[in-house]
């Protein structure tokens, strides 16, 4: 089935180094969606994009949903310790439209 | 704190168990949703609730039994379940069923099948 393509798999940096993470679709979305999933607990929303070249922050992260409409960007500013977790995008390639995920980016932040 | 809300946070069971995972959010979402994680690996869709209506079963076994009683509940009720069954089960709503709309997930129960 359809795939989302998510790099880099993990990161380990410095607190206050900016980090930037993608995801690629081999077909068109209308949609991107960006979580974040703590250790044991379930996946929080952080942005929506609905429009292509949408660019939309959220506090320090900012997400693009590429001019293709087959790809999504997220960078974060000037990390803290607790931006550590598990980033996912998601977006409309399952049967009938419903939300699959990448496969996740691991973000380490050494303070 | 998330308004979608799962219990219990943690179940152990046996193989010849019968256990209930419940869910429930008061956001007036009309579409549910239960999805399977292992871990390392995303979310996988299991069931699709919308309008209190079974409209999607992503091939699931039969172990796996969901249930929608009312807008607000969604159950998963859990039959002779094998070793690798235990997973991270994570419940979500959103407005309604649509392509693409924005779902939001309870903080999941953590199931182990011995």
């Amino acid at each position: 089935g359809q795939q989302l393509n998510q790099s880099p798999q993990s990161m380990f940096i410095q607190e206050g180094e900016d980090v930037s993470m993608n995801c690629t679709s081999s077909s068109i979305f209308n949609t991107w969606l960006w979580y974040k999933q703590d250790p044991g607990e379930g996946p929080v929303l952080l942005i929506a994009l609905y429009k292509a070249g949408e660019l939309t922050s959220n506090g320090r992260l900012t997400a693009q949903f590429g001019i293709t409409r087959k790809d999504s960007f997220l960078n974060i500013s000037a990390s803290i310790p607790s931006d550590v977790g598990i980033y996912f995008c998601a977006g409309p390639g399952g049967s009938q439209g419903n939300l699959i995920f990448g496969k996740g980016t691991k973000l380490s932040v050494k303070p | 704190d998330t308004e979608v809300t799962q219990t219990p946070k943690h179940l152990v069971m046996g193989m010849t168990n019968k256990k209930s995972l419940k869910c429930e959010q008061h956001m007036g979402h009309r579409a549910m949703y239960w999805y399977k994680q292992k871990a390392k690996k995303p979310p996988e869709l299991m069931f699709v609730y919308s309008y209190e209506k079974l409209s999607i079963n992503e091939s699931v076994p039969s172990r796996f039994s969901p249930e929608c009683p009312n807008s607000s509940l969604l159950n998963l009720h859990l039959h002779a379940l094998q070793p690798e069954d235990s997973a991270l089960y994570l419940c979500a709503s959103s407005q309604v069923r649509l392509a693409g709309g924005e779902l939001f997930f309870g903080e999941g129960s953590r199931l182990t099948v011995l």
